[in-house]
């Protein structure tokens, strides 16, 4: 489909362990973000990229998140040493143009990660 | 700190009725703002938006009304749908690339 790809759809992991988590944006999109979605609350900005460069990662919660888009298009978000608390929906959303935050966003349908 | 306050969690709207979902902001010199819908197991899909120097934007069956000086924004959607049972999230753009997400609202509209 033409629309934003997320694998996997759900994960769960035992708590110290790492996971990967992928985003596949839509085609030619210059702007990708991460946001988590803890249950019960809205979306909450991780990262930005703009094409390849990761420009605002002012959300990672700690050092045990990174996020890299090393070609400007599929991107991967990792967490290492997973705790309890980060047990959330991670949306991965893009858009065409650069952020401004006024643009409309296409999100993935998220990874609901449950660690145990 | 700059805020989004969504205070009803739920609303339920009878068919053909209109459906009033609100959203309260910190105060903020450049805003934006914008409504998404979720339906379950579906990523946020972008709704209707307005910049700050507007007070009503209007596509189709939704209007959103923006009045700065209360710092409220709401969304009305009429004739309201079962279609549009969904989860609703105002979202502030307070002047740079990253939106502030309020909790949501789910709207159930009943048949």
């Amino acid at each position: 489909g033409a629309g934003v790809s997320q694998s996997p759809r759900y994960k769960v992991a035992k708590r110290g362990q790492d996971v990967a988590l992928r985003c596949d944006p839509i085609s030619g999109h210059v702007s990708l973000f991460w946001y988590q979605q803890a249950l019960g609350q809205g979306p909450e900005f991780l990262t930005y990229f703009q094409n390849e460069a990761q420009l605002d990662k002012s959300g990672l919660p700690s050092d045990r998140f990174f996020a890299e888009r090393p070609e400007g298009s599929v991107s991967t978000l990792k967490i290492q040493r997973t705790q309890q608390e980060d047990s959330a929906v991670y949306l991965c959303a893009s858009s065409l143009v650069p952020g401004t935050g006024k643009e409309k966003l296409f999100f993935g349908s998220g990874t609901q990660l449950s660690v145990l | 700190d700059q805020q989004v306050k969504q205070n009803s969690p739920s609303l339920s709207v009878q068919e053909g009725r209109i459906s009033i979902l609100n959203c309260d902001y910190t105060n903020s010199m450049f805003d934006y703002f914008l409504w998404y819908k979720k339906y379950p197991a579906e990523g946020p899909t972008f709704l209707i938006s307005i910049s700050s120097i507007k007070d009503k934007n209007e596509d189709g069956r939704f209007t959103v009304f923006l009045n700065k000086s209360a710092k409220h924004l709401s969304l009305h959607i009429v004739p309201s749908q079962p279609g549009d049972s969904a989860v609703y999230f105002c979202a502030v753009n307070f002047g740079n690339e990253k939106l502030t997400f309020g909790t949501g609202t789910r709207l159930t509209i009943i048949p």
